[in-house]
């Protein structure tokens, strides 16, 4: 299993450029979920998916778009990049959502800059 | 609302030496208690998990945490650290389908 996997690893954007991050997972997780790394900040939930066609929002959703068409994919849309969305981000994914025991798997990461 | 705090943003140990980084959360119910760990420019990966029972709780690579309900701590502890342990320490609390993370503590082993 190649496990969660993201694309591209990094991405340079200028400010009011849209860009797609992907995010793909082989492990048939019912969860995924999207994070930003900011230094100091931990990780902070963005967009999350409890199952094909089903999102919802996380604690910093501005900014953002997502979408979830098959249970494999849960891309992260920036519709209108800004200076303050240059961050590490962080796709995860999990088994049978409604068990928040279950520990989450997470991607290499994507390092956006914006410009 | 659910909260994580790690006092320490960085622990220095010796190696050889035991060593703790403390989480302290906040969350209505039954906390769901994780820590993470992130080697440079990595993802995060999963260490261990307090879910109910023994207060004790044991994880990978040799770490184990302890679970304290009246001080609201679930603090991580490996009793002999390597240089390998060197690394960003994330604590984390799950309620309902949200993880909610402690800004981390970068833990520093030197030989």
């Amino acid at each position: 299993n190649a496990g969660v996997t993201q694309t591209p690893k990094f991405q340079v954007l200028k400010t009011g450029q849209s860009m797609t991050l992907q995010c793909a997972q082989d492990m048939n997780h019912e969860y995924m979920s999207w994070y930003r790394q900011d230094p100091g900040m931990g990780l902070r939930l963005i967009h999350y998916s409890v199952g094909a066609g089903i999102t919802d929002q996380g604690e910093v959703p501005n900014g953002y778009n997502v979408s979830r068409s098959t249970t494999e994919d849960f891309p992260l849309r920036l519709l209108s990049a800004a200076p303050s969305q240059t961050s590490v981000y962080f796709c995860a994914s999990s088994y049978a959502t409604g068990t928040p025991s279950n520990e989450q798997f997470f991607g290499p990461g994507t390092r956006l800059t914006v410009l | 609302a659910q909260s994580v705090a790690q006092p320490e943003d960085q622990v220095n140990v010796a190696e050889g030496n035991p060593l703790t980084v403390k989480c302290t959360y906040s969350v209505s119910g039954n906390p769901y208690l994780f820590w993470y760990v992130q080697y440079p420019n990595r993802g995060l990966q999963f260490l261990l998990k307090y879910i109910t029972g023994d207060n004790l709780v044991k994880g990978s690579y040799g770490f184990e945490a302890e679970f304290n309900k009246s001080q609201t701590s679930f603090h991580l502890k490996k009793p002999s650290a390597l240089v390998s342990d060197s690394a960003l320490y994330f604590c984390a609390v799950n309620y309902g389908n949200m993880l909610t993370f402690g800004g981390g503590t970068r833990l520093m082993v030197k030989p």
